[in-house]
């Protein structure tokens, strides 16, 4: 079945540092792939998508490459701040429902 | 609108005991998931709704779950005969599905049970 695989947390940062965060993930077509954030005592939000291979999705300075020939879609951040600091998830779906499938998520820790 | 609301936030119940947990989704959006989400892990589907109609369970939904979506509003998930394995945080997300397909899951902050 489908899967999806994020590096390990907890990453702590310091503030202004570049951020990237792994995912890779393995789907039997082709998928939509999703970062969602969750930050502290609040519901997961959707922070950025791609819907096809190459597409750029970006929001809030992040921003992640569908990259079909790696099966990969590596969360990216120039200059993380100390509101950054929540558990990320990468996810894919082939088409919602049970084919929505979340990684473990990421947790990241910004330092002042 | 003020989003996905779930109810009650936290629930602890003693095993074999019978629990209820509600979702109230964004009142627009015709589509209603279930997820449990267990420590260090991303959510796991559970079953989601098309207006009033179940259209899928995983197989992680064992007999002792049931969920509804009576009005096509809110929605209710039953857990009967709690075991200790059930403690997880219960999540609910709705979307709007229309002719361009469906829209980003929005989700509520979850409902944490307890068993023990």
């Amino acid at each position: 079945g489908d899967s999806v695989t994020q590096m390990e947390g907890p990453v702590t940062l310091s503030e202004e540092a570049f951020l990237t965060i792994n995912c890779t993930y393995t789907a039997t077509g082709y998928p939509s792939l999703f970062w969602y954030v969750q930050y502290p005592g609040e519901g997961l939000q959707l922070l950025l998508k791609a819907t096809k291979a190459d597409d750029k999705g970006s929001n809030k300075g992040f921003e992640a490459t569908y990259r079909k020939e790696t099966t990969s879609f590596h969360l990216e951040k120039g200059s993380v701040q100390v509101s950054d600091s929540a558990v990320y998830f990468c996810a894919l779906s082939e088409d919602y429902g049970q084919n929505f499938v979340f990684g473990p998520g990421t947790r990241l820790s910004v330092l002042p | 609108d003020t989003g996905v609301s779930q109810d009650p936030r936290h629930k602890i119940t003693k095993r074999g005991q019978n629990v209820t947990f509600r979702c109230d989704p964004i009142s627009e959006h015709n589509r209603l998931y279930w997820y449990r989400q267990t420590l260090g892990q991303g959510p796991e589907f559970l079953t989601y709704f098309q207006n009033e109609a179940q259209l899928e369970k995983s197989r992680l939904l064992s007999d002792r779950f049931s969920a509804e979506r009576p009005k096509g509003s809110f929605s209710t998930l039953e857990i009967q005969r709690t075991e200790q394995g059930d403690s997880a945080m219960y999540l609910c997300a709705s979307s709007l599905v229309g002719l361009a397909g469906e829209d980003e899951q929005y989700f509520g902050p979850g409902t944490r049970l307890t068993v023990t």
